[in-house]
């Protein structure tokens, strides 16, 4: 019953490395975020889009990018690695209308480290 | 502001006891306010919600309780179990030209002690 699937649950890349996080849903949303999780910081938002190639900045944007070439499947890129991006990411889905349904979907996240 | 302020940051409850989490808010533009529950090495999942025009919605030994005029909201977990220990956020629903989107707490900690 696995909706929400994030490609790994561990990851471990080197500083300069390009990194790729890959999220894919199974319920047809149309909107598609990625957060990242610090203790103490909460979940902060990087980016979201709401349909295909649609993307939007969240509140820590800055060394990151996104992909959405298809519905169901939203990347994150980190261009250049660096060690403050270790962190768990977590990728989350909802519909755009709250007609067809609240709240997000999570998947179970990625824990990324950067040495 | 889009804000949420979760408080406390961490939470030592006894079994059998009652856990309060507490947030507020400052926007009057929000219209769902959802708990969310999170155990180590999983994602947050969907525990509750409410909306603002209920005061208190229970289910089971969760309960979330309301205040409008104050802008606070706060989830009680009634006779607290160890299997209930997890990280909680609660989040305040923002609706923007028909876009959801989801302004979260900074989350609690809970631990419950046998």
């Amino acid at each position: 019953d696995v909706k929400v699937t994030q490609s790994s649950r561990y990851l471990v890349k080197r500083t300069g490395e390009k990194v790729f996080l890959e999220c894919v849903q199974d319920m047809d949303h149309e909107n598609m975020f990625w957060y990242r999780q610090d203790p103490g910081l909460g979940l902060r938002l990087i980016y979201f889009s709401y349909d295909v190639k649609m993307k939007e900045k969240g509140d820590i944007p800055e060394g990151y990018s996104v992909s959405r070439e298809k519905k169901e499947r939203f990347s994150l890129i980190l261009e250049s690695a660096s060690t403050n991006q270790t962190s768990m990411y977590l990728c989350a889905s909802s519909f755009n209308h709250i007609g067809q349904g609240y709240g997000y979907t999570f998947g179970s996240g990625t824990r990324l480290t950067v040495v | 502001q889009q804000q949420v302020k979760q408080s406390p940051q961490s939470l030592i409850v006894q079994k059998g006891g009652i856990s309060i989490i507490n947030c507020a808010y400052e926007n009057t533009a929000f219209d769902y306010f959802p708990w969310y529950q999170q155990f180590p090495g999983k994602g947050p999942a969907l525990l509750i919600a409410i909306r603002p025009d209920v005061s208190e919605k229970k289910e089971g030994r969760f309960t979330i309780s309301f205040n409008k005029s104050a802008k606070q909201f706060s989830l009680h977990i009634m006779d607290s179990q160890p299997g209930d220990s997890a990280t909680y956020f609660c989040a305040a629903l923002f609706m923007n030209t028909g876009f959801q989107k989801l302004v979260f707490g900074t989350g609690t900690r809970l631990l419950v002690s046998p």
